[in-house]
């Protein structure tokens, strides 16, 4: 089955720490994964894809095909990256995404 | 440029009723896809709709319909509404495929409670 997991409900960090959130996918295609992003009172927007294989804001993602990852990362947390964080794959023809249940990150000062 | 529009924000219905849901897409974005969002289950797509044809449909029931009209403004449609129902929908448009540089644009939403 096509699925997309995120494991963590809430992630803590402090300012200036690294950031880790994790997603795994089961999809027995070639995966095309994004993450989305949406802070307090805002809607819900692209941060990255794996295809472009940017930094945006200082996150990076890589895809890991073997374990069928696409951890996104942030090497120093700031407050403003507090937000609510989903992973994304799409699974059909289209634009049909499936997402994760989401990771609320929490900076702390 | 405009964003995605929904109407109307806030929506509070009567079980066994039905309710049209309005979604207007950045313009020239001809893809319009919608999504359930609910606390237990998270974001769960409905359909998507393309040059006025659907496209991809999820797994909910027929109650759950949905159209898009030549100007590429969409509806969805929910008919003997279920207090289950009760959700935010979320619709999103985007140029012609989600993987682009935008990827997806969202809206704000409509909150649909069901009493």
């Amino acid at each position: 089955a096509q699925r997309v997991t995120q494991p963590e409900k809430l992630l803590s960090v402090f300012k200036g720490a690294p950031v880790e959130l994790k997603c795994n996918y089961s999809y027995s295609g070639s995966p095309e994964l994004f993450w989305y992003v949406q802070y307090s009172r805002q809607r819900l927007q692209l941060l990255l894809r794996h295809i472009s294989r940017e930094s945006i804001k200082g996150f990076t993602a890589d895809l890991n095909k073997g374990e069928t990852s696409f951890h996104l990362k942030k090497p120093f947390a700031q407050e403003e990256d507090s937000a609510m964080y989903y992973c994304a794959l799409i699974t059909g023809g289209g634009n049909k995404l499936t997402f994760g249940t989401g990771t609320q990150l929490k900076v702390e000062l | 440029k405009a964003g995605v529009t929904q109407t109307p924000r806030y929506l509070i219905k009567t079980r066994g009723q039905q309710v049209t849901l309005s979604c207007s897409p950045i313009s020239g974005h001809r893809s319009v896809s919608w999504y359930q969002q609910t606390p237990g289950q998270g974001l769960q797509f409905l359909f998507e709709y393309f040059s006025e044809t659907q496209r991809n449909k999820g797994n909910f029931p027929g109650r759950f319909s949905g159209r898009q009209f030549s100007n590429s403004r969409s509806e969805m449609n929910v008919s003997t509404l279920e207090l289950g129902d009760s959700a935010l929908y979320l619709c999103a448009s985007s140029l012609v495929s989600v993987d682009g540089e935008e990827g997806y644009t969202f809206g704000s939403g409509t909150r649909l409670t069901v009493v």
